[in-house]
C-alpha cells in the first residue's frame, strides 16, 4: 500500500514570510500532483510534477519532485492572506489510474 | 474552463436505501474516478473507469458499490444499501489519459446516512 505524509499539518505565519510543506513517501510515485481545497469544494489541481527532480513555478509558489519521485516540497514565496487555504499532494502509481492523497497542510496567513 | 459537475451537493439518506451520485465529467475526458473523504480523514480511492468498465478499484468499493456511464455524459456511483459508515463526501474526477495526466475534481456530494 502506498502511503503519503504531509508535513506539517498546519502552518500559521505572517504576510510576507516564506513557507514549505513537504509531501513523503518509501514509494515511487509516476507522477505527483498538488491541489488546494477550500471549505465545501473539491480539490483544485495546481501543478503536476512528473521527472525527478522536476522544478515547477506558478508565479510565488514553487513545487518540486524529489529525484527518486518518493519526495515533493511546496515551497511559498512571500506569502499573502489569499493563499490561505489546506493543500493536498497526491501521487499517481505506476499503473496512473489511481491517486494516494497525503493527509493535507492547513495553512494560514495572517495579515 | 470546462469542469466536472457533481449532484447533488448534499443527499440526505435513510440506513439502507439505495443511493446514486451523479457526475459529468469533463467532455472529452476518457478516465473517470471517484473518490470519498470522511470528514477529517484522507481523500481515498474507492473505484477508476475507462471503456465502460471498471479499470481499478479500492478494498473499500465492495458489492454494495457499482458504477455506470448510462449515457455519453453522465458517470455515476451506486450504493446499494446504505451504512452509517458510508457517510462521507464524495468526489467525481475525470482525465484525459491516466497516468501523467491530472485528475480534475467536482465540488463533491454530501451523503448523510441517517
Amino acid at each position: 500500500t502506498q502511503l503519503l505524509e504531509q508535513s506539517p499539518q498546519f502552518l500559521s505565519i505572517q504576510e510576507g514570510e516564506n513557507l514549505t510543506v513537504y509531501c513523503n513517501s518509501s514509494s515511487v510515485f509516476s507522477s505527483l500532483q498538488w491541489y488546494r481545497q477550500e471549505p465545501g469544494e473539491g480539490p483544485v489541481l495546481l501543478v503536476t510534477v512528473v521527472t525527478g527532480g522536476e522544478v515547477k513555478k506558478l508565479k510565488r509558489l514553487t513545487f518540486q519532485f524529489g529525484d527518486a519521485r518518493k519526495d515533493s516540497s511546496l515551497h511559498i514565496t512571500a506569502a499573502q492572506p489569499g493563499d490561505t487555504g489546506l493543500y493536498l499532494c497526491a501521487g499517481a502509481g505506476a499503473a496512473g489510474n489511481k491517486l494516494t492523497f497525503g493527509g493535507g497542510t492547513r495553512v494560514l496567513v495572517k495579515p | 474552463e470546462p469542469e466536472v459537475t457533481q449532484t447533488p451537493s448534499h443527499q440526505v439518506t435513510q440506513m439502507g436505501q439505495e443511493v446514486i451520485l451523479r457526475c459529468v465529467p469533463i467532455s472529452n475526458h476518457l478516465y473517470f474516478y471517484w473518490y470519498r473523504q470522511i470528514l477529517g480523514q484522507k481523500v481515498e480511492f474507492l473505484v477508476s473507469f475507462y471503456n465502460n468498465e471498471i479499470s481499478e478499484k479500492s478494498e473499500i468499493f465492495d458489492d454494495q458499490f457499482s458504477v455506470e456511464r448510462p449515457d455519453g455524459s453522465n458517470f455515476t456511483l451506486k450504493i446499494r444499501s446504505t451504512k452509517l459508515e458510508d457517510s462521507a463526501m464524495y468526489f467525481c474526477a475525470s482525465s484525459i489519459f491516466r497516468g501523467h495526466q491530472p485528475q480534475h475534481f467536482g465540488d463533491g456530494t454530501r451523503l448523510s446516512i441517517l
